[in-house]
């Protein structure tokens, strides 16, 4: 089982440029996330989707932009990448709603702005 | 609002040493639940525990236990006889029922077994 892909895994962007980073899963699962980690940081939510063509913001949804075209697959788009969004990137997906099912994590993307 | 504290930044044991990673948690839900994820250095994010708030029953699997006590709004991690692969950044975290997993994550400890 695959699980949780992300690509690309490493990225540089210049300020001003854009990208998506992409997130599929194979586990049929209806929900998910993506996060970001900032150094010594906790991760924070930036969207989530309960289905497809279903999505909603998180904690941290400036600057970024999803959609959910299919069950597996769920890109995160940077339309005008910001130092700010200098991070790792982490996709995850669960079997059902509610936080008592857990989240299987992608290997995350590492993105650098500069 | 939720928050998770993890106040240990970083720990450092020799293997063998047992080591505690403490977990104190925020929230005026009654139902909630609460994970442990290990963050090894490849950088993947492992799922370890969930417990909901309606059960205080402390967990043992293999070397790893968990004790929750909702008294002290806490759910710490202890390892027993650690070892060099436990060397990772552990993270609890904080969810509440909803439409979604929407976790708030701890800050992390990172923890660092040596020989």
């Amino acid at each position: 089982n695959a699980g949780v892909t992300q690509t690309p895994k490493f990225r540089i962007l210049k300020i001003g440029q854009s990208m998506t980073l992409q997130c599929t899963q194979d586990m049929n699962h209806n929900y998910m996330y993506w996060y970001r980690q900032d150094p010594g940081m906790g991760l924070k939510l930036i969207y989530y989707s309960v289905g497809a063509g279903i999505t909603d913001k998180g904690e941290v949804p400036n600057g970024y932009n999803v959609s959910r075209s299919t069950t597996e697959d769920f890109p995160l788009r940077l339309e005008l990448a910001a130092p700010s969004q200098t991070s790792v990137y982490f996709c995850a997906s669960s079997y059902s709603s509610g936080p008592y099912s857990p989240l299987h994590f992608g290997n995350g993307t590492r993105l650098t702005v500069t | 609002a939720q928050k998770v504290t993890q106040a240990q930044t970083e720990i450092s044991v020799v293997e063998k040493e047992d080591v505690t990673l403490d977990c104190v948690y925020e929230t005026r839900d009654t139902t909630y639940y609460l994970f442990w994820y290990k963050q090894p250095p490849s950088g993947e994010l492992v799922f370890l525990i969930r417990r909901n708030s309606f059960d205080e029953q402390n967990e043992i699997s293999g070397r790893y236990s968990w004790n929750f006590q909702k008294s002290t709004s806490s759910f710490n991690f202890t390892i027993t006889a650690s070892q060099v692969v436990d060397s990772a950044v552990y993270f609890c975290a904080l969810g509440s029922t909803g439409t979604a997993s929407k976790l708030t994550f701890g800050t992390g400890t990172r923890l660092q077994v040596t020989l």
